[in-house]
């Protein structure tokens, strides 16, 4: 079974607005990893945040993670129309176990 | 610095016959990794190897699959006697030898589809 499991499954959203995913997730981790795949592409790394981070910031996006209840979440400020793609969530280090992803459609 | 690339980028083939995947990792890379995605769904582990060693198969079906990582050339997934089931995307990745924990650099993909 899956580890990660992001919600919502699909978020569409106007351009300029904010997206927010969220992903849970069932056993103790040593990091959690976001990922972006743009349809029929391969997977693009986003952030990385430790077990022992709370916050992470990289250019409009924000990651937070709350190890007492296994879940992060993935912030995109002033989405635009090239941040639509499917999302992922993927923790572990060796073995990277994915989530099913969230597919965000941003709107010109 | 070229990334991780993978070739054929698409495959077809029909029930029964050979499937092999390539995968270069990025330079001075020397950890590969190989993912399975079905369609609708998220990657799923299958192997993991360093130069001439697999270190993690657990996520290999136990049969007709096969990856090495040779001194020389590139990583290959190799499916035998594929089925309709292989069908789906295989991603490869690969991190630096700085551990496991690291991130994973992802290329663009292999395509099977299994006629």
């Amino acid at each position: 079974s899956q580890q990660g499991e992001e919600d919502p499954q699909a978020l569409s959203i106007q351009e300029g607005e904010n997206a927010t995913m969220n992903c849970s997730y069932k056993t103790s981790i040593n990091n959690l990893q976001w990922y972006r795949q743009n349809s029929g592409r391969g997977l693009v790394h986003l952030i990385l945040i430790r077990s022992n981070e709370r916050e992470k910031h990289s250019g409009r996006l924000r990651v937070t993670l709350d190890t007492s209840k296994k879940s992060s979440s993935l912030l995109i400020t002033a989405s635009r129309a090239a941040d639509t793609a499917s999302y992922f969530c993927a923790t572990e280090g060796d073995k990277l176990i994915f989530g099913t992803g969230t597919r965000l459609q941003v709107f010109p | 610095n070229a990334g991780v690339m993978q070739n054929p980028r698409h495959l077809v083939r029909r029930r029964g016959q050979e499937a092999r995947l390539r995968c270069s990792p990025m330079k001075g890379h020397s950890h590969v990794y190989w993912y399975r995605q079905l369609p609708e769904e998220g990657l799923k582990f299958m192997v993991y190897l360093q130069k001439e060693n697999i270190i993690d198969e657990s996520g290999m079906p136990k049969e007709r699959f096969s990856a090495e990582f040779p001194k020389e050339g590139p990583s290959i997934l190799r499916i035998q006697q594929v089925v309709r089931g292989d069908s789906a995307a295989y991603f490869c990745a690969s991190s630096p030898p700085v551990g496991r924990q690291e991130t994973q650099y992802f290329g663009p993909g292999t395509r099977l589809l299994v006629l």
